[in-house]
């Protein structure tokens, strides 16, 4: 199936820093989400996106859908490290209700 | 409000047997989509249901097969298990009225399945 380009596949930052990271797709969606995923869970729904060049914030978190329709981005500031997890670019075409999803981020935190 | 949940959480099945995975969605939700991640293929989209009918299916062999009740709960099937079925399998929810844009999906907790 279709996967959406993530990068980076991983970072290893300290607390504190900012986090960004972005996903690029060959298709246009119509609604870009960005999910994490704890280690034994399901993906997490953060920030949902449905224009594009919209920029929607959720807390530290801050979410642009790309003007193209064809990427999205991800910003975490000031991380803390209950922010360790993947994260999950999906894209969804107009009409459906399944998901793209992308190759993953796995965000750790340095001591 | 309760989650999505899934029973059963592990599952160790071995080759040619055959597994019945079941996923109760947010009280209210009517649309059940499931998935299955791997760390190969990663997150892949199975088949979706709303109002017991199949309305999406992603590209996987007929060994996988699912449904649903009246109640919204569904249920997925995979027959003749392969080594290559061994992953968590998700199942997520959503309202979805036809046309809705901010029809967002929830996810449960998965279904680790390993085939042996």
């Amino acid at each position: 199936g279709q996967q959406l380009n993530q990068s980076p596949q991983s970072m290893f930052i300290q607390e504190g820093e900012d986090v960004s990271m972005n996903c690029t797709s060959s298709s246009i969606f119509n609604t870009w989400l960005w999910y994490k995923q704890d280690p034994g869970e399901g993906p997490v729904l953060l920030i949902a996106l449905y224009k594009a060049g919209e920029l929607t914030s959720n807390g530290r978190l801050t979410a642009q859908f790309g003007i193209t329709r064809k990427d999205s981005f991800l910003n975490i500031s000031a991380s803390i490290p209950s922010d360790v997890g993947i994260y999950f670019c999906a894209g969804r075409h107009t009409g459906a209700n399944n998901l793209f999803f992308g190759t993953g981020t796995r965000l750790t935190i340095i001591p | 409000k309760a989650g999505v949940t899934q029973t059963p959480r592990y599952l160790i099945k071995t080759r040619g047997q055959q597994v019945t995975l079941s996923c109760s969605p947010i009280s209210g939700h009517r649309s059940v989509s499931w998935y299955q991640q791997t760390p190969g293929q990663g997150l892949q989209f199975l088949f979706e249901y709303f109002s017991e009918t199949q309305r999406n299916k992603g590209n996987f062999p007929g060994r996988f097969s699912g449904r649903q009740f009246s109640n919204s709960r569904s249920e997925m099937n995979v027959s003749t298990l392969e080594l290559g079925d061994s992953a968590l399998y998700l199942c997520a929810s959503s309202l979805y009225y036809p046309g809705q844009v901010n029809n967002e999906q929830f996810f449960g907790p998965g279904t680790r399945l390993t085939v042996l």
